[in-house]
């Protein structure tokens, strides 16, 4: 499809288990964002990707989440010995990369809950 | 840091109701100006955008107006309609060495009834 694609859709697991969480972005979209929602802190931004480059991960909230990005294409990004904190709806988003911040597209988001 | 605070809902209305959702900013520099909006079961949507002072976005008969002297974009709709019950985010977005991350606010959820 044209727009950006998020897998799984849903996500449950156990405490203290990995899991991995990949995105699509749409086609030529240089720059890739992860975001996380969840009730108690609304949208955070978690990393950004240029290329397959991450100039910015401040938003990562601990040493148990990493995102990678190959072939200016696929994102994961994975959390490993999972809290139930990490429980949310993890968002990837795409846009083209300009001199002006240009609309950034969303895809559907990937629903995580930690049991 | 920058920051983005918008009116807490769920604010209800009835159809042809006229709409005002507020929201501030703060950033350094000139931020762009966005509003997104979640449907029930959908992913965020951008509805409009503005890049500069005293641009007005608009969109679906939904405007905003970037004002940079109140650090202001208030959304309005000069008549809702149930179809646009839905989460309304304001988010902004400045040239930064990491990109244009979004920095949102908490949502502000509409419901509109006959």
């Amino acid at each position: 499809g044209a727009g950006v694609s998020q897998s799984p859709s849903n996500k449950v697991t156990e405490k203290g288990k990995d899991v991995e969480l990949r995105c699509d972005p749409i086609s030529g979209h240089t720059a890739l964002y992860w975001y996380r929602q969840s009730l108690g802190q609304g949208l955070e931004f978690l990393i950004y990707f240029q290329g397959n480059s991450a100039p910015d991960k401040s938003g990562l909230p601990s040493d148990r989440f990493s995102a990678e990005r190959t072939g200016e294409s696929v994102s994961t990004l994975t959390i490993q010995r999972t809290q139930q904190e990490d429980s949310a709806v993890y968002l990837c988003a795409s846009s083209l990369l300009t001199a002006l911040p240009t609309p950034q597209h969303f895809g559907d988001g990937t629903r995580l809950s930690i049991l | 840091g920058d920051s983005v605070t918008q009116m807490e809902g769920p604010v209800t209305l009835s159809e042809e109701a006229f709409l005002t959702i507020n929201c501030t900013y703060t950033a350094t520099g000139y931020p762009s100006l966005f509003w997104y909006v979640q449907y029930p079961g959908e992913g965020l949507q951008l509805l409009l955008k503005a890049t500069k002072a005293d641009d007005k976005g608009s969109n679906k008969g939904f405007e905003a107006t970037y004002r940079k002297e109140t650090t202001s974009f208030h959304l309005e709709k000069g008549s809702v309609q149930v179809s646009d019950s839905a989460v309304y985010f304001c988010a902004l977005s400045g040239l930064t060495g990491g990109g244009n991350k979004l920095t949102f606010g908490t949502g502000t959820q509409l419901k509109v009834e006959l």
